[in-house]
């Protein structure tokens, strides 16, 4: 079972970029990686998925080594608003019994003015 | 708005007591997933739910059990219950069964409190 590592704070300023590394030695062939954030009180919301390389959206890139074995949450240039909890998810791709969805304890980033 | 219900919104009991906690996925969602997040463990795994069938059991306690109803909503029981459950649960839905490359959409969550 791929279990992650992630650091369990970071601090930044507003129109920094931020970038959040998450581990996962034991990460299986068929693995995808997914990036949530959570407010206090809320449900986790996603933000990213990807298997291999760089994947980008309107919120966020994601950086994936050839080996896979770690994976790096970017957000480009943060805001008060991005002050939240972020959560590294890898998990099985495929369909089938017993899979488990392994949450890392999540990095709780700070956004100072 | 994620389009998941979960109620009730808060919920205070006591120890030895059991209760039911319901969730109801967005439309077209097959899957249900439960979650336990207590300040000191993160957010938790229990189980998930695939169109009525078990498909994924994480650290969930034998004193806990769910189930999915053909309408596709879910209940999480809770029996026996110890201070050490008092946290906030969490229900997510996704359209499919890879819970992992599904995006899966949680509701606002049940804060249990067990006094």
């Amino acid at each position: 079972l791929a279990k992650t590592t992630q650091p369990i704070s970071m601090d930044s300023y507003e129109g920094q970029e931020v970038n959040i590394t998450c581990s996962h030695n034991n990460i299986a062939t068929n693995d995808y990686i997914t990036w949530y954030q959570q407010f206090p009180s809320q449900g986790p919301r996603f933000i990213i998925q990807g298997y291999k390389t760089k994947v980008t959206n309107e919120v966020a890139s994601l950086f994936i080594p050839a080996d896979r074995k770690s994976s790096t949450l970017s957000l480009p240039r943060v805001s008060l608003s991005d002050t939240a909890v972020y959560y590294c998810l890898v998990g099985a791709g495929n369909a089938g019994n017993n899979r488990k969805l392994i949450w890392g304890l999540g990095t709780s980033l700070g956004v100072n003015p | 708005d994620s389009g998941v219900t979960q109620t009730p919104k808060h919920l205070i009991t006591a120890t030895g007591q059991r209760v039911t906690l319901r969730c109801s996925p967005r439309s077209g969602d097959l899957s249900v997933y439960w979650y336990q997040q207590s300040l000191d463990q993160g957010l938790q795994f229990l189980i998930q739910y695939y169109n009525g069938e078990e498909r994924a059991k994480g650290n969930i306690l034998e004193r806990f059990s769910a189930q999915q109803f053909p309408d596709l909503h879910s209940e999480l029981n809770l029996s026996s219950l110890e201070l050490g459950d008092s946290a906030l649960y969490f229900c997510a839905s996704s359209v499919g069964l890879a819970g992992s490359t599904d995006t899966q959409y949680f509701g606002p969550g049940t804060r249990l409190t067990v006094l």
